[in-house]
């Protein structure tokens, strides 16, 4: 069936560095790739998507390309502030039907530091 | 814009009880799905409902119903609360095609004692 493997936390940071979350997916077909957020003591809310071969999410400094070669969708940004401070999860979802279901990774907690 | 309402966002129950979490959507999304938060194990997919009158299981559906008489509301309902219960659950809810992503709620924070 369809997962998904991202690397563990936490990760810590010192304001301005570079980030690397790494994130790879076993799907049949060509599923769709979404990064989601979670700051603390909310819900998830969508980062960024990609839904087919070679496309680059983005949004917020953050990005991710859809790798199919690799299978892997890795979150990155260039320099990181306090306030990115959140926990990460990378998701896919498929075709229809019982298979349009979103799955997600364990999650990565990010702590930037000042 | 409401998007996905949950309620309530706190509840502690005694071992043995039920309840009914809600959720209602406002986006005219077809599939909704419930998900439990537990550290170290990402979101695991409870139940989830494809449209009105049609759910399915996901992968930790023991000691939880739901149903979907409306295209809005999900409710879940524990039929006798247990401490491995204890979780946050979100609800969630999307268009059915691939493409697009999925709305959450803001949780729900349930202890059980």
């Amino acid at each position: 069936g369809n997962s998904v493997t991202q690397m563990e936390g936490p990760v810590t940071l010192s304001e301005e560095a570079f980030l690397t979350i790494n994130c790879t997916y076993t799907a049949t077909g060509y599923p769709s790739l979404f990064w989601y957020v979670q700051y603390p003591g909310e819900g998830l809310q969508l980062l960024l998507k990609a839904t087919k071969a070679d496309d680059k999410g983005s949004n917020k400094g953050f990005e991710a390309t859809y790798r199919k070669e690799t299978t892997s969708f890795h979150l990155e940004k260039g320099s990181v502030q306090v306030s990115d401070s959140a926990v990460y999860f990378c998701a896919l979802k498929g075709y229809g039907g019982a298979t349009n279901k979103l799955i997600f990774g364990t999650g990565t907690l990010l702590a930037v530091q000042p | 814009n409401a998007g996905v309402t949950q309620t309530p966002k706190f509840q502690v129950l005694k071992t043995g009880q039920s309840m009914t979490l809600q959720c209602a959507q406002d986006m005219n999304h077809e599939y909704m799905s419930w998900y439990r938060q537990d550290p170290g194990m990402g979101l695991r997919l409870i139940h989830y409902s494809v449209g009105a009158g049609i759910t399915d299981q996901g992968e930790v559906p023991n000691g939880y119903n739901v149903s979907r008489s409306t295209t809005e509301d999900f409710p879940l309902r524990l039929l006798s609360a247990a401490p491995s219960q204890t979780s946050v659950y979100f609800c969630a809810s999307s268009f059915g095609d691939r493409a697009t992503e999925a709305f959450f709620g803001q949780g729900t924070r349930l202890t059980v004692v």
